[in-house]
C-alpha cells in the first residue's frame, strides 16, 4: 500500500498562471518532507522542503503547504514557466526502521504551456 | 563538484546475462541510495548504504540483486540472472547525512536505463 500519494499523474497549466500539485500521506509519524523535480534522462532534484513544525515554507517562485490533519501537502508555482514543465515528486521521510529514508509518491507531470 | 556519476547511461541486454551498474557517490556524502523507478511502482528503494555498510536491503526485490559499496567513492548493484521485468531506470544518490543527522537531502545521479531483452 502506498504510503505517499500523488493521485494526478499529470497537469497541464497555462503560462504565468499557477500549478498545484498535490499530495497525501497515510503514516502520521512522517514529520519531514521534500518535493523533487525531474526532467527526462535526468535524475531528480531536490527543489523544496518543509518540517511538520510548520505549515508553509517558501522560495521564489515555489511554495510548499503542509495540513498536517488531512495528511495532504501541496506545492505551489507561481508564475507557472514553460521550464517548470517536469515530472514532480513528493517524497516523506521515514524515520522509522530505515533511519530516515524517503519515500517517493510516483509523480505528477506538469505541462507548462506558452 | 561533478555529482553523483553513474554508468553505463543506457544498458541493452539479454535476460539470463549479468548486469552491472555502477555509482560514485559526491564526495564525502555518508549515505548512498540505489532506487528503481518504473511506469507502475515509481521510484522504489532497493538499498542504502551509511559508511559503505549496507543498512537496510528489504527494497531488493530478489536474490538476483546485489549490492556492494568497497569503498567511500564507489558501489555496485548487480542484477545476475536478469529477467526482462527488470527493465527500468536505476537511480543512485548519495546524501551528506550521517548516522543520526537530518540532513535528508539526495543528490540524485542521471540514472541508468536499463533493457533487458
Amino acid at each position: 500500500d502506498q504510503q505517499v500519494k500523488q493521485n494526478s499523474p499529470s497537469l497541464s497549466v497555462q503560462e504565468g498562471r499557477i500549478s498545484i500539485l498535490n499530495c497525501d500521506y497515510t503514516n502520521s509519524m512522517f514529520d519531514y518532507f521534500l518535493w523533487y523535480k525531474k526532467y527526462p534522462a535526468e535524475g531528480p532534484t531536490f527543489l523544496i522542503s518543509i518540517s511538520s513544525i510548520k505549515d508553509k515554507n517558501e522560495d521564489g517562485r515555489f511554495t510548499v503547504f503542509l495540513n498536517k490533519s488531512a495528511k495532504h501537502l501541496s506545492l505551489h508555482i507561481v508564475p507557472s514557466q514553460p521550464g517548470d514543465s517536469a515530472v514532480y515528486f513528493c517524497a516523506a521521510v521515514d524515520y522509522g526502521g530505515s533511519q530516515g529514508n524517503l519515500i517517493f509518491g510516483k509523480g505528477t507531470k506538469l505541462s507548462v504551456k506558452p | 563538484d561533478a555529482g553523483v556519476i553513474q554508468s553505463p547511461r543506457h544498458e541493452v541486454t539479454e535476460m539470463g546475462q549479468e548486469v552491472t551498474l555502477r555509482c560514485k557517490p559526491i564526495s564525502g556524502h555518508n549515505s548512498l541510495f540505489w532506487y528503481r523507478q518504473t511506469m507502475m511502482r515509481g521510484l522504489e528503494l532497493l538499498i542504502y548504504f551509511n559508511n559503505n555498510v549496507p543498512i537496510d536491503d528489504s527494497g531488493m526485490p530478489e536474490d538476483r540483486f546485489s549490492a556492494k559499496m568497497p569503498n567511500a567513492s564507489f558501489s555496485t548493484l548487480k542484477i545476475q540472472p536478469s529477467e526482462p521485468r527488470d527493465s527500468a531506470v536505476y537511480f543512485c544518490a548519495s546524501s551528506p547525512r550521517g548516522a543520526g543527522s537530518h540532513q535528508e537531502t539526495q543528490y540524485f545521479g542521471p540514472g541508468t536505463r536499463l533493457l533487458v531483452l
